[in-house]
């Protein structure tokens, strides 16, 4: 079984600073993915960024960074200038390839970025 | 453009009433999910079904079933509703397969029911 957790329920960020949303993950899979997704309050998820287990590389996406710690199990994002247009719902999962690609999901993290 | 399409976006329904939620995929995938979404429980699994007329229990599938008849549609249904049901449903829909792991899940836009 895997579990995602985002100690983080809630955060401030000042537009155009950077801010880190934390993610660790506990799985037994040798090969597996992480997902960042992104819910405004419309409710639609978007897909914001994944990191392989076997990358060696964190992914980037533009503004997004994939932090990627595998001996820590960490898998935090980073967004770089933020903007008003961030303020959402950041929700971390991780894929398990042997049960058929399904996505396991934190808590969430409420992210407000102040004008 | 790919979509995954929910057919309700808002829905309030009475105690006790049959509720039925629909979904459909145009993208051929072989998976179909269904979570709820409250307030600090993040996203959890009700049902899942990995092919046409297969369906698996999530984790929180107590009052809920589910029906895949054909592999674009993927139902849920709230035989007899309650009011703790009254959350953000969630279908989602993925390909399973060799490079297929980094694609994740595409959503629909997601149903609010209100059960009064």
């Amino acid at each position: 079984a895997q579990k995602i957790t985002q100690t983080q329920p809630g955060m401030f960020v000042q537009e155009k600073e950077a801010v880190t949303l934390d993610c660790t993950y506990d799985t037994s899979d040798q090969s597996y993915g992480l997902f960042w997704y992104k819910q405004p309050s419309s409710g639609e998820m978007i897909f914001l960024i994944y990191q392989g287990s076997y990358d060696e590389q964190n992914a980037t996406e533009g503004r997004y960074s994939l932090n990627f710690q595998k001996a820590r199990k960490s898998a935090n994002l980073v967004i770089s200038a933020s903007q008003l247009g961030d303020s959402a719902m950041y929700f971390c999962a991780t894929s398990s390839y042997n049960a058929g690609n399904m996505l396991t999901f934190g808590g969430g993290t409420r992210l407000m970025v102040k004008p | 453009d790919v979509k995954v399409t929910q057919s309700s976006r808002y829905l309030v329904k009475r105690t006790g009433e049959k509720v039925f939620l629909e979904c459909v995929q145009d993208m051929d995938h072989e998976n179909m999910f269904w979570y709820r979404q409250d307030p600090g429980l993040g996203l959890r699994l009700i049902y899942f079904s990995y092919d046409v007329k297969m369906k698996e229990k999530g984790d929180i599938p107590e009052g809920y079933s589910v029906s895949r008849e054909k592999k674009e549609r993927f139902s849920l249904i709230l035989e007899s509703a309650s009011t703790n049901q009254t959350s953000m449903y969630l279908c989602a829909s993925s390909s399973y397969g060799p490079g297929t792991a980094m694609y994740g899940y595409t959503f629909g836009s997601g149903t609010r029911l209100t059960v009064v």
